[in-house]
């Protein structure tokens, strides 16, 4: 099994809004990932959370925060966010990073509006 | 810095035809190469992986070569389907980020 499963499917917020993205794992993998995807783009890498430790922040702004609750959960918290922000984010994870075992394997993504 | 050029960005081939799809990659220490297919609405999802000591790999339709020395890789679909009208992203791995290429949308024409 290689689901990376990810809730809300989609979600609209306002720039006051605080919401919260979801992704679920249970294959045992130790790293997790967000990325985000804007439309005929490639995935941008955001975050990387390597033994539930956050090990790489691409320079993302604040009104992101990670967090890892343990290491089957990932979620991605958002709070005034702004328009250019609407994207399509994905979650990643891949059995242990850095080694031979580094496969990403990703979910649907959640598909934000920010109005 | 990290960079992984891809084309072509579009490809139209007849259901029959193969496609082929390069990539290039920047630091040589990069080992491990995957692809990924993107349909509408959905997240990528692996077709197939190749990794530094290994020059070619294949499964069933799907395959893919690496040349180490001029740093690129290509993957190749035989007899293609309509279903594998979609987004192809090829990557290659920086420590432990994964860097995309900028994506080629294939069309099978029925």
């Amino acid at each position: 099994d290689t689901e990376v499963t990810q809730t809300p499917k989609h979600l609209v917020m306002g720039m006051t809004n605080k919401k919260s993205l979801k992704c679920e794992q249970h294959m045992g993998h130790r790293a997790m990932y967000w990325y985000k995807q804007k439309a005929k783009k490639p995935p941008e890498l955001m975050f990387v959370y390597s033994y539930e430790k956050l090990s790489i922040n691409e320079s993302v702004p604040s009104r992101f925060s990670p967090e890892c609750p343990n290491s089957s959960l990932l979620n991605l918290h958002l709070h005034a966010l702004q328009p250019e922000d609407s994207a399509l984010y994905l979650c990643a994870s891949s059995p242990a990073p850095g080694t031979i075992q580094e496969t990403q394997y990703f979910g649907p993504g959640t598909r934000l509006l920010v109005l | 810095g990290e960079n992984v050029e891809q084309h072509p960005s579009t490809l139209s081939v007849q259901e029959g035809d193969s496609a082929v799809i390069k990539c290039t990659y920047s630091d040589s220490a990069s080992n491990y190469f995957p692809w990924y297919k993107q349909e509408l609405g959905k997240g990528p999802q692996l077709i197939i992986d190749i990794r530094s000591n290994v020059g070619e790999k294949k499964d069933q339709r799907i395959a893919v070569t690496l040349n180490k020395t001029a740093k690129h890789f290509s993957l190749h679909i035989t007899e293609t389907q309509p279903e594998d009208s979609a987004v192809y992203f090829c990557a290659a791995t920086f420590s432990e980020k994964l860097v995309f290429g900028k994506g080629t949308k294939l069309t099978v024409n029925p």
